[in-house]
Formats: C-alpha cells, structure tokens, sequence
C-alpha cells in the first residue's frame, strides 16, 4: 500500500542554518504531495503542496520539490529561525482526499 | 483562507462522563470532515470521515459506539467520546475538506487536549 517516510527526529539546528527534512513516498498512482506543520500546542496548518511531478511547493522561505525519479518530496528552508521550531509532517492524498502520514519530525532552533 | 475552528481546545473530565468536541468550517462548507487522535509524539491516527447527513465511517479498530460522530450540517461535525476513561485521554484534531477547487486539501482545527480523571 502507498506509504510516507520521514527522517526521524528531533533535528536540532542553530538559527540560520540550512534545513532539509527528508521525505520518501510509495505510491501506486500519482497523488499531491504535502508538508504540514504543528507549532506547539496547536492543530496542523498546511506548510505547502505540490500536485504533479516537477512541482515545487514554496511558503514561508520553505520549499520542497516533488521527485517522482526519486520518490522524494524534502523540505527545505534556507535559514531557519527559532519560530520555525515544530512537528513538520510529509503527506500524500489522492483525489479521494484522504491523507497518508509521515510519522513527523521535531525540528528545533537553537537561537 | 479556510478556517476550521474547533471547541473546546482544552477539557478535564472525571471517569465515565461523555464529552463533546465540536468541529466547524467558518467560511466554507465542508461536505466531508474527520476525525483525528494523536498521540504524543506520534502522527495522526484517522478516526474517522464524516459526511454531512449521513453515517460517519470509522476506520479499523475504532469503536463507533465509543466514539460517537454527528454531522448534521455543512458547517458543523461534532465527536462525542462516551463514558469517557483515561486511556481515552489524547490530542483530538478535526479537520474539513476544503472548498471547491480545493477540495484534496484538508484544513484542520486547533486541535482538543481531553484529560479524562
């Protein structure tokens, strides 16, 4: 069945550095692809999509570009700031909408 | 953009009482909702998805008569954990399926913290 890997984490960082967070997919049509984000205490927001092949999703200085030679949807982000410490989720969805999760990755900012 | 507000964010209950968890798209009507149960730093387990006028459809292993789901109309889900134990304790997220033209896009609530005593 389809599928969604992510880098563990937590990814510690210090304020400026570059991000990547990892994320592979399995899947046996051709979904969107999306990274969500949880701060803190609160519910998700969608970070960014990307629906076909090639496509780039950007919000936010962050970016992720969906790979399909490569399974690959990673997020990108080219200084990260301390407010950017959260859970970030990779996901797909099909046209059915149900969205298949990554298991998250905590990701801290050290200032 | 799409709102989804969800109420109450936080609540504390004693053992055998039944809570209420209220889900609505403030701005948008949302068909189709669902429900969501996170456990601590773990990603979201669907519950279930709900169709407004009709029966939710619960996802393996989720008790329906536990955990029951009403979507009486476009702008309002409601979940209601019965009898309420503390294993039921957990992070509860709702979320709508966006407006049209945007429609595989989930917009989600803040999410409700239950403590059951």
């Amino acid at each position: 069945g389809d599928s969604v890997t992510q880098m563990e984490g937590p990814v510690t960082l210090s304020e400026e550095a570059f991000l990547t967070i990892n994320c592979t997919y399995t899947a046996t049509g051709y979904p969107s692809l999306f990274w969500y984000v949880q701060y803190p205490g609160e519910g998700l927001q969608l970070l960014l999509k990307a629906t076909k092949a090639d496509d780039k999703g950007s919000n936010k200085g962050f970016e992720a570009t969906y790979r399909k030679e490569t399974t690959s949807f990673h997020l990108e982000k080219g200084s990260v700031q301390v407010s950017d410490s959260a859970v970030y989720f990779c996901a797909l969805s099909y046209s059915n909408y149900q969205l298949i999760w990554g298991a998250g990755t905590k990701l801290i900012i050290k200032p | 953009g799409a709102v989804v507000s969800q109420h109450p964010s936080r609540v504390i209950c004693k053992s055998g009482t039944s809570v209420k968890i209220e889900c609505r798209s403030l701005d948008f009507q949302a068909t189709t909702m669902f429900w969501y149960r996170q456990f601590p730093k773990q990603s979201l387990m669907l519950m279930a998805t709900s169709n407004e006028g009709s029966k939710a459809t619960y996802e393996q292993g989720v008790e329906k008569d536990k955990f029951l789901i009403n979507h009486a109309s476009l702008t309002l889900s409601t979940l209601t954990v019965t009898s309420a134990h503390p294993e039921d304790s957990s992070f509860y997220i709702c979320s709508a399926r966006g407006p049209s033209g945007s429609q595989n896009i989930q917009y989600f609530g803040a999410g409700t913290r239950l403590s059951v005593l």
